[in-house]
């Protein structure tokens, strides 16, 4: 499909493991954001790339929490000893160049930790 | 810290009634858009203002930006039930332009009961 795609859809994990989240951008897309959006409130800003480079990443809560888009491409969000604090839909969103703040956002990956 | 609040949080009307949301800050922005969020889905883009006391209309749906551009609201007129959604006001952050991350306001549950 042409949108973003997010995997997986729906993930549990016990409290303590690490999780790994996958963002599949709009083709060509030049900039990625991922967001956590916590229930019943609005998404939240995490961090952003733009193509590899990451250019923000002071909106994730601990050092427990790193993303990657090694090849401009594909990001994946990993959360390392997660917490049931960690417990939100992260969504994924891209934008390409020129097209101030039309951001198209994935799904997202609900994440519940028991 | 730039802040965007959103009323009503709640909002339950019948089919054909009119209503209209709001979304305030203390702070300037440069835009500010307004995103529909379906349960299990990302946000969707519905419009962007950019010029104070500017007035953009989707079918039912009119978007107002303040003079000021520290505010906008949303009036719905006739609402069906597939209006039925959670309505996102955002703005790029610390007043950027281009691709930057947005804040986002926690949001109006919008009910359109048939």
């Amino acid at each position: 499909g042409a949108g973003v795609s997010q995997s997986p859809r729906y993930k549990v994990a016990k409290r303590g493991q690490d999780v790994a989240l996958r963002c599949d951008p709009i083709s060509g897309h030049v900039s990625l954001f991922w967001y956590q959006q916590a229930l019943g409130q609005g998404p939240e800003f995490l961090t952003y790339f733009q193509n590899e480079a990451q250019l923000d990443k002071s909106g994730l809560p601990s050092d427990r929490f790193f993303a990657e888009r090694p090849e401009g491409s594909v990001s994946t969000l990993k959360i390392q000893r997660t917490q049931q604090e960690d417990s939100a839909v992260y969504l994924c969103a891209s934008s390409s160049a020129g097209t101030d703040y039309e951001q198209y956002f994935g799904p997202g990956t609900r994440l519940t930790v028991t | 810290t730039q802040l965007l609040e959103q009323s009503p949080q709640f909002l339950s009307i019948q089919e054909g009634e009119n209503l209209t949301v709001y979304c305030n800050s203390s702070s300037v922005f440069s835009s500010l858009q307004w995103y529909r969020q379906e349960p299990g889905e990302g946000p969707v883009l519905l419009v962007t203002v950019v010029t104070g006391g500017e007035v953009k209309k989707l079918k039912r749906l009119t978007f107002q930006f303040g003079d000021a551009r520290k505010d906008s609201s949303l009036h719905i007129t006739a609402a069906q039930p597939g209006d039925t959604g959670l309505y996102l006001c955002a703005g790029p952050h610390l007043f950027e332009t281009g691709n930057t991350p947005l804040v986002f306001g926690k949001g109006t549950r919008l009910s359109v009961i048939a």
